[in-house]
């Protein structure tokens, strides 16, 4: 079964607004990362934060871990119509090699 | 430089017949990863490749499935007497390393079974 689980499954918001995504997963991990995918092709990696870290910055983008709740989540503010896409929590556990094992997504609107 | 390159990007093929993906990862990385996608499954990982060497295949559905790398670089999944329940967009991925890098995915092939 998927590691991940992500909600909610769809958002839709107005352009400039921010769009909060969340992930849950069930085991230790060694980070967890964050996806953006197009059209349902190839991947785009956006943000990485490993079990160490609490938060983490990039741009418009905002993750945060919390290890103690096994949750993340990520925050995309000032939102553009360019930012409509699936996201993806994908976890790396330890002693798993480099697999990512990825939650259902996010599919989010951003209307102009 | 170049990234991850995948071909075909479309495949159609019947039922029975056998099918062979192919991957190019970006030059330089030594890790390359398999995963599949599907509306009933979501993203699931196939196989991992350090090198030329595949430490870790659980996620390969079947026997029907099989991948091997060559010269560290170029990967090949091949799948035998597909079934209908193949049908997906396989994606492949590399990295530096297989320890907690980012990986670089490709664009996919879009694999439709009739």
């Amino acid at each position: 079964s998927q590691q991940g689980e992500e909600d909610p499954q769809a958002l839709s918001i107005q352009e400039g607004e921010n769009a909060t995504m969340n992930c849950s997963y069930k085991t230790s991990i060694n980070n967890l990362q964050w996806y953006r995918q197009n059209s349902g092709r190839g991947l785009v990696h956006l943000i990485l934060i490993r079990s160490n870290e609490r938060e983490k910055h990039s741009g418009r983008l905002r993750v945060t871990l919390d290890t103690s709740k096994k949750s993340s989540s990520l925050l995309i503010t000032a939102s553009r119509a360019a930012d409509t896409a699936s996201y993806f929590c994908a976890t790396r556990l330890y002693n798993q090699g480099g697999k990512l094992i990825f939650g259902q997504g996010t599919e989010l609107s951003v209307k102009p | 430089g170049a990234g991850v390159s995948q071909s075909p990007s479309n495949k159609v093929t019947e039922k029975g017949k056998d099918v062979e993906l192919r991957c190019d990862p970006i030059s330089g990385h030594t890790a390359l990863y398999w995963y599949r996608q599907s509306l009933g499954q979501g993203l699931e990982f196939l196989i991992y490749f350090q090198g030329n060497s595949a430490p870790d295949k659980s996620g390969l559905p079947s026997d029907r499935f099989s991948a091997e790398r060559t010269g560290g670089s170029v990967s090949t999944l091949t799948i035998q007497r597909t079934q209908q329940e193949d049908s997906a967009v396989y994606l492949c991925a590399s990295s530096w390393s297989g320890e907690g890098n980012e990986q670089f995915f490709g664009p996919g092939t879009r694999l439709t079974v009739l």
